[in-house]
């Protein structure tokens, strides 16, 4: 079993939808997760970074993080062809460098 | 941008071969980390450095190794390389004073034949 579960997809929405992107882990003391964008070719962009469990929104992106379940969620809202890519979550045990990521979910959204 | 920047972006080697790919990252960036990234897979941690001294390393034999330097510049060498060796190389940087989020740069694509 992985450490951090993620649904390769792909998912494909229309323009406008509300996006739903999960990811489930094992290890109950990560305390630190992420949501990575990556385009085809580019290296990953930290979307939204939380600490320990709670919602956070930045724009039409909103991460939640529910520690008793160990699942974290990131909703795009008002979704945008730009938003196509693949969408990677990571988390942590500690404030460092190594990040254990989810194999990615890669997102099309149809004009 | 996220200031961190990678070289040769594209590199073509053969079994058996060394490979050195380079990394600079911000100023004050004080970690950096190096990532492999397989085709349709998420990063995989190879190791950490944090000034100058490796503190942190994953599921990667001896044969991957790292320098770093006192410039935030650094250096992932892989010697006698293997086909499953081909992927993308990720280097990222953080800043230990703030809030901890990584910046990766662009990567440098491998391709061992």
């Amino acid at each position: 079993q992985k450490e951090v579960e993620q649904d390769p997809g792909p998912l494909s929405v229309p323009e406008g939808a509300i996006v739903s992107l999960n990811c489930t882990y094992s290890n109950s003391a990560f305390q630190y997760f992420m949501w990575y964008r990556q385009y085809s070719r580019k290296g990953p962009e930290l979307l939204m970074y939380t600490y320990s469990s709670g919602n956070k929104e930045d724009g039409r992106f909103t991460a939640q993080v529910d520690k008793s379940s160990k699942y974290i969620s990131l909703f795009i809202r008002d979704s945008q062809p730009s938003d196509s890519a693949t969408y990677l979550c990571a988390m942590s045990l500690s404030n460092t460098g190594k990040l254990i990521f989810g194999q990615g979910t890669t997102l099309q959204v149809k004009p | 941008e996220t200031g961190v920047t990678q070289s040769p972006t594209h590199l073509i080697k053969t079994r058996g071969q060394q490979v050195t790919l380079r990394c600079s990252s911000q100023s004050g960036h004080n970690t950096v980390s190096w990532y492999q990234q397989a085709l349709g897979q998420g990063p995989q941690f190879i190791f950490q450095y944090y000034r100058e001294e490796e503190n942190g390393r994953g599921n990667f034999p001896p044969r991957f190794s790292g320098l770093q330097f006192p410039n935030y510049s650094s250096e992932l060498n892989v010697n006698a390389l293997e086909l499953d060796d081909s992927a993308l190389y990720l280097c990222a940087s953080r800043n230990d004073r703030n809030t901890g989020e990584l910046f990766f740069g662009e990567g440098s694509r491998l391709t061992v034949l």
